[in-house]
């Protein structure tokens, strides 16, 4: 299948380590916030979310960061496996656009290393 | 239970032909959407579904795009006179929207259509 990946930041890890990976969103009203993963030829997979009224979310070796002030957030990985290998993108959305449609970020390819 | 169903998975067309693209969502989802995503790049906005009625329309790049979805189940996202720019991977995706219930925006997405217009 063709490589969702081209021409995307990339983020290579050593198995066993954490990942870090930054996404700065681009409205200030958003407020609600989904991280995904992309496997090449597949869709997005839903990986991990948080409203605006939370800075913080924890999941199954998965953290969501989310700072307001500076319209960043950040989703952390755990004991990085090669199975984590996708590309991942960082979603917002505004609940009071009614539609709830998705702006997705530009996306961050992670390689873990063996 | 089944995720989101799309298809056929691969379309290869020739420009200035019609194509229609299907997606199943997950049962019971009555928000459904469109997205159309080029290589290297994260999913577009298309159109959104809230039951039968296409609440949000404004992600279409013109109107050789139409999406429908009589029964409110199945859509179909159907482009006239294709173009090589056309060329993506169409995703579509569904959320509960359980009404009464707080909001639940969480959007599951299907495999995609890849689309070549050659």
């Amino acid at each position: 299948g063709e490589s969702v990946g081209l021409h995307l930041p990339t983020l290579s890890v050593q198995e066993g380590d954490n990942s870090i990976i930054n996404c700065a969103y681009s409205n200030s009203a958003s407020d609600y916030f989904i991280w995904y993963k992309q496997e090449s030829g597949k869709g997005p997979q839903f990986i991990i979310d948080i409203r605006s009224n939370m800075d913080k979310r924890q999941g199954q070796r998965v953290t969501v960061l989310l700072n307001k002030t500076v319209k960043h957030l950040s989703l952390q990985i755990a004991a990085t496996q090669p199975g984590d290998s996708a590309v991942y993108f960082c979603a917002e959305t505004y609940s009071g656009a009614g539609s709830y449609q998705l702006t997705f970020g530009k996306g961050t390819k992670l390689s873990v290393i063996p | 239970g089944a995720g989101v169903s799309q298809t056929p998975s691969n379309k290869v067309t020739e420009k200035g032909k019609y194509v229609e693209l299907r997606c199943d969502p997950i049962s019971g989802h009555t928000a459904l959407y469109w997205y159309r995503q080029s290589l290297g790049q994260g999913p577009e906005f298309l159109i959104y579904f809230q039951g039968t009625g296409a609440a949000d329309d404004s992600g279409l790049p013109n109107d050789r795009f139409f999406a429908v979805r009589p029964e409110g189940s199945v859509s179909t996202l159907k482009i006239q006179r294709t173009e090589r720019g056309d060329s993506a991977v169409y995703l579509c995706a569904s959320s509960p929207r359980l009404s009464g219930r707080p909001i639940q925006e969480t959007q599951y997405f299907g495999p995609g259509t890849r689309l070549l217009v050659l």
